[in-house]
């Protein structure tokens, strides 16, 4: 059984580029949990999301941030218009229902030059 | 703002000696859990403790709860070189009705046991 698989792994955009990264959870799991992770920082809570629903997007910016899990395929955050703040590694998790442990995917680290 | 608060920030001890990490915490909680992330790579999960619960043990883990002082202890026994990483407490909230629910982390431990 595959883990919660994110790609890509390394991401380079200039400011103003969209950035798009994907995250397929592990078999079975319906729940997808987007976190942002600055240097010596914890994971940032973004948004989670059940197939076709965001369920919380509490911690997503306003602007230029979106998230969908469409109902085949994988879960896509985008990031509109990137400036040098968005510098992170963005993680996602899943987990199946009715669970409170969530899987990590290995992150993807974006840079924006 | 971050629930959790980890201490120490930083520790390193020789490899056989216990490690004990601390984590305090906000607001009420249903479960705390505890993660470790190795450089560069996702979390990955250690254990999970219940609100109603005061301890619990997973292999070379144990794991304390004080709901009253709003913190929890990780306790790492007979450390190994392995077991370099940085460790996160995470939160979620009893506002949550459903199972599953968004988690709320620390900023984390480094451990380093030096071989």
């Amino acid at each position: 059984n595959a883990g919660v698989m994110q790609n890509p792994r390394h991401l380079v955009r200039r400011r103003g580029q969209e950035a798009r990264l994907r995250c397929s959870p592990m078999k079975g799991h319906s729940h997808v949990y987007w976190y942002r992770q600055l240097p010596e920082e914890g994971l940032k809570f973004m948004v989670y999301l059940q197939k076709e629903n965001i369920i919380d997007e509490s911690g997503m910016p306003k602007e230029r941030f979106s998230a969908e899990f469409p109902k085949e395929g994988p879960s896509i955050l985008r990031i509109q218009q990137v400036v040098r703040g968005d510098s992170a590694a963005y993680f996602c998790a899943s987990s199946p229902m009715q669970s409170k442990t969530q899987y990590f995917g290995p992150g993807t680290r974006l840079l924006v030059l | 703002s971050q629930q959790g608060e980890e201490d120490p920030q930083a520790l390193s001890i020789q490899e056989g000696e216990n490690a004990t990490m601390n984590c305090s915490y906000k607001t009420s909680i249903n479960n705390l859990q505890w993660y470790r992330q190795n450089s560069g790579r996702g979390l990955v999960h250690l254990i999970l403790i219940r609100s109603n619960e005061r301890e619990k043990h997973s292999g070379r883990l144990r794991v304390t709860l004080d709901t009253s002082k709003k913190s929890s202890s990780l306790l790492i026994t007979a450390s190994r070189a392995a077991d370099t990483a940085s460790y996160f407490c995470a939160t979620d909230p009893p506002s949550y009705t459903g199972a599953n629910s968004k988690l709320t982390f620390g900023k984390g431990i480094t451990l380093s046991v030096r071989p």
